[in-house]
């Protein structure tokens, strides 16, 4: 159990073009998810706590507007990256908190790698 | 404020040969560490928490509140153990429930 799925799995866009990420818990209800940027061969970068029925919560220099989070249900969340430009281009990875207190696990989804002409 | 160091950003080793992948933290409070690992091609998983005081994969992790550590340890690694591993915390203050990640340590474990 507790897998997330990410889809797609790969995008390559245009510049100034939005793309959609969307990031499934499958088996599990998801009150939390989270989305990162990792670039290659470091650490992940938090970028927003999404949170079920409300507004995400944005890292210090991550723009809310360039990063639309939206978590309409327990199993799913979605980043749409606006306008997107060549330094957008990132493998961008969501994961969903399962469990309470201290069995409160995160799991990861795949990545999506996300490509931007 | 909150920061996990991970001081190594590569690490090699022969297989057979023990393994320690350090880990320290500055948090004011309590905080839960975890492991997570990352295998080649694969996505981030948890290898294992504080909490649960159990030994994964033969790796074992103490938490070490006095010299705020809590570094990963094999007694003999193995090939397969070649991946990036990430320390990570999470603080025990509100509903805030992100994760604060180190760099990452990147363990080959050469034949």
């Amino acid at each position: 159990g507790a897998v997330v799925s990410q889809h797609p799995s790969w995008v390559i866009c245009k510049s100034g073009t939005s793309v959609k990420i969307e990031c499934r818990s499958l088996d599990f209800q998801a009150t939390t998810m989270f989305w990162y940027r990792q670039f290659p061969k470091q650490s992940l970068m938090l970028m927003a706590t999404s949170n079920e029925g409300s507004k995400a919560t944005y890292e210090q220099g991550v723009e809310k507007d360039k990063f639309l989070i939206n978590h309409a249900s327990l199993t799913l969340s979605t980043l749409t990256v606006t306008s997107a430009h060549p330094e957008d281009s990132s493998f961008y990875i969501c994961s969903a908190s399962r469990g309470a207190g201290g069995q409160e696990t995160q799991y990861f989804g795949p990545g999506t790698r996300l490509l931007v002409l | 404020a909150q920061r996990v160091t991970q001081p190594e950003k590569l690490l090699s080793v022969f297989k057979g040969a023990p393994v320690e992948l350090k880990c320290n933290y500055s948090y004011s409070g309590s905080p839960e560490l975890f492991w997570y690992v990352q295998y080649s091609r694969q996505r981030l998983q948890l290898l294992l928490r504080h909490i649960s005081r159990e030994s994964i994969k033969g790796f074992t992790a103490d938490l070490n509140k006095g010299e705020t550590s809590f570094h990963l340890k094999k007694p003999f690694a193995q090939e397969e153990d070649s991946a990036m591993y990430y320390c990570a915390l999470r603080g025990n203050a509100g509903n805030n429930r992100k994760l604060i990640w180190g760099l990452g340590t990147s363990l080959a474990v050469n034949p």
